[in-house]
């Protein structure tokens, strides 16, 4: 299974875009990459998810580099309410388990 | 739809005790799930089921039980309670594989003492 990469934590200000990298240099042709959240104490929530193309939904956007070994997540105007822990998942096949690490924590400051 | 609902919210246990957190879906999706997420640490599957009368083992199984008897309806059991179960429980269900989008519970947060 292709690995991911995210640094613990980082903060951006309410109202800017924030920026959540992540690696994944080991990532097959036909897998694709998923973001999930988790605001505190609630369970995870599906953000958006991609294979090769850049993606948006109205929640986010997803761009994937060319070579797929990173991609980055995007919430264009970050609110208070993004304050969460952000997972970014490499999903090997349709029947494959989606493995959680430790994500990213952001926090979003006023 | 209320999507994936979870009862209790929160439950304390004695060591040696038993319980059922309950998990239902209105979505009718074939694909359900246990997980648990200790404190500070991602989520680990604990066991999964892709359709009624269908369970498997995921990560992290010892101590724990499940059926399907419904599409509807995955309860997990506890029988033998024991600290190392403290943890928060999510259920969460799916359309179709394990990969695809996931919808998850509000959970149920257990302290075995």
């Amino acid at each position: 299974d292709a690995k991911t990469t995210q640094p613990p934590s980082m903060d951006c200000a309410e109202g800017r875009a924030a920026n959540l990298p992540c690696n994944h240099s080991t990532i097959s042709g036909n897998e694709y990459v998923y973001w999930y959240r988790q605001i505190h104490s609630q369970g995870p929530q599906y953000i958006i998810h991609g294979l090769k193309n850049n993606e948006t939904n109205e929640m986010a956007s997803l761009i994937i580099t060319e070579d797929r070994k990173s991609s980055t997540l995007i919430l264009p105007h970050a609110t208070l309410r993004d304050t969460a822990v952000y997972y970014c998942i490499v999903r090997p096949g349709a029947n494959s388990k989606l493995t959680f690490g430790k994500g990213i924590t952001l926090s979003v400051r006023p | 739809n209320a999507g994936v609902t979870q009862t209790p919210k929160f439950r304390i246990l004695k060591i040696g005790q038993s319980m059922t957190l309950q998990c239902t879906q209105d979505m009718n999706h074939n694909y359900m799930y246990w997980y648990r997420q200790d404190p500070g640490m991602g989520l680990k599957l604990i066991y999964y089921s892709v359709g009624a009368g269908i369970t498997d083992k995921g990560e992290v199984p010892n101590g724990y039980n499940v059926s399907r008897s419904t599409t509807e309806d995955f309860p997990l059991r506890l029988e033998l309670a024991a600290p190392s179960q403290t943890s928060v429980y999510f259920c969460a269900s799916s359309d179709r594989g394990q990969g695809e989008t996931q919808y998850f519970g509000p959970g149920t947060r257990l302290l075995v003492l």
